[in-house]
Formats: C-alpha cells, structure tokens, sequence
C-alpha cells in the first residue's frame, strides 16, 4: 500500500536549517508530482511547494521562496525540503503528499518549531 | 494571491445535513477537492474532481459546483463526522495549488 513517511523535523533556532525528507513506498514514485504541505499549531493547511515528476517544474508559496528549496531522487523514492534562514513563523507540522488529480495520500508529518 | 473562501463553522445535528461552501474566482476553471482531518491526524481527500468520492469514502459525502462556489455535502451526518474540512484548487493560471481556511463541522 502507498505509504509516505517524513522526518527530519525538530527544534531550531531562528536562522537555522532543517532538511526535512520524505520515504515513498508502494507506489512508482518517479511518475507522481510531489507536495509539501505545512500547518501551523491550530491553524489550518498552507501548500508550501511542488515538484513534477522529472523535478522540472517547481512552484513555491512567495513565503518561502529564495529560503526553502524542494528536491527529489526517484532512484531512492524519496522527496526533500531544505529550510534556510528559518523564522518563528515556519513552525508547523509539515506533511509530504502524492500529487496526483488531488494530494490523495499523505504521510503522518514532522514537526518544526522555530524558536530560541 | 488567490484565496479560497470557506465559512470557519458548520453545525448540525445527527442525521441532518451539512453544506460546506467555498468560493474562488477560478473555480470554474479548475478542479476542486475536500479533505476531511481529524484531530491529530493527516487529512484525508473526501472527494475530489468537485465531485469524485475516493474508494473507502461514505457515500453520504458529495461534492458539487455551481459558478465560482463548489460545496461538500454531507447527508445523514454522523458524530464521526465532526471534523475539519478544507478545499483545495490551483490558482487561476494553474500554478499554484490553494487551500481554503478551513470548517469546523460540529455534530451536535
């Protein structure tokens, strides 16, 4: 069954880096789009970044753009995010899910929490 | 930017049913999709394709689009229910993928 796991979450300071990763399973990883998905405590979901199959299309939330970068490796199905110069306001639980006609599977996320 | 607008609550009694609207201005150009997420879990898709119901959804979930709202419908609503429900497009040109701020459905 398609399983996606995330980690790599935790605590940082402000202006630190995280790199987040996510592990598929049971699906062709290589054909799907990749998202990023965040949700700030008692907030609701914020889409953060996609990536197309190949990795040629790319598309970030202005909030991020310039400090987080989205990558993939098909060969090891798996999908990441690297978070620089990290604010308060990044803090969320953050979810990887399958792109396809709409983000029909998701992982149980990972938690950031920005603070010093 | 584009924003997708849902009402912050609904509620209704068991066995009634629930209307959660959202509105965009792109809606009738691109597709529509509802998740449901409960406390402490991921969200789940209810239905997508303004309409589709994923296999394992209750059919007592639809979805449906009129002009630049679409609007989940829940009948015969039960306490299993209650939960959050957001719904999710692309921006006018496509790009952008946009959640809307999210229901809080109450089962009274």
């Amino acid at each position: 069954q398609v399983q996606l796991v995330e980690s790599g979450g935790g605590l940082v300071k402000p202006g630190g880096s995280l790199r987040l990763s996510c592990a598929a399973s049971g699906f062709t990883f290589g054909d799907y789009y990749m998202s990023w998905i965040r949700q700030a405590p008692g907030k609701g979901l914020e889409w953060i970044s996609y990536m197309n199959s190949s990795g040629g299309i790319i598309y970030y939330i202005d909030s991020v753009k310039g400090r987080f970068t989205i990558s993939r490796d098909n060969a090891k199905n798996s999908l990441y995010l690297q978070m620089n110069n990290l604010r308060a306001d990044d803090t969320a639980v953050y979810y990887c899910a399958r792109f396809g006609d709409y983000h029909d599977y998701w992982g149980q996320g990972t938690p950031v929490t920005v603070s010093s | 930017s584009y924003e997708l607008t849902q009402p912050p609550s609904v509620s209704v009694s068991p066995g009634q049913t629930a209307r959660i609207p959202c509105s965009g201005d792109a809606l009738p150009k691109h597709y529509a999709h509802w998740y449901q997420q409960k406390p402490g879990q991921a969200p789940v898709g209810v239905i997508y394709k303004y309409s589709e119901r994923p296999s394992g959804i209750p059919e007592r979930f639809s979805g449906s689009s009129s002009g630049t709202t679409v609007t989940l419908t829940i009948s015969g609503v039960q306490a299993e229910d209650e939960a959050d429900y957001y719904c999710q497009s692309v921006d006018s040109r496509g790009n952008y993928v946009v959640f809307g701020g999210g229901t809080k459905l109450t089962v009274l």
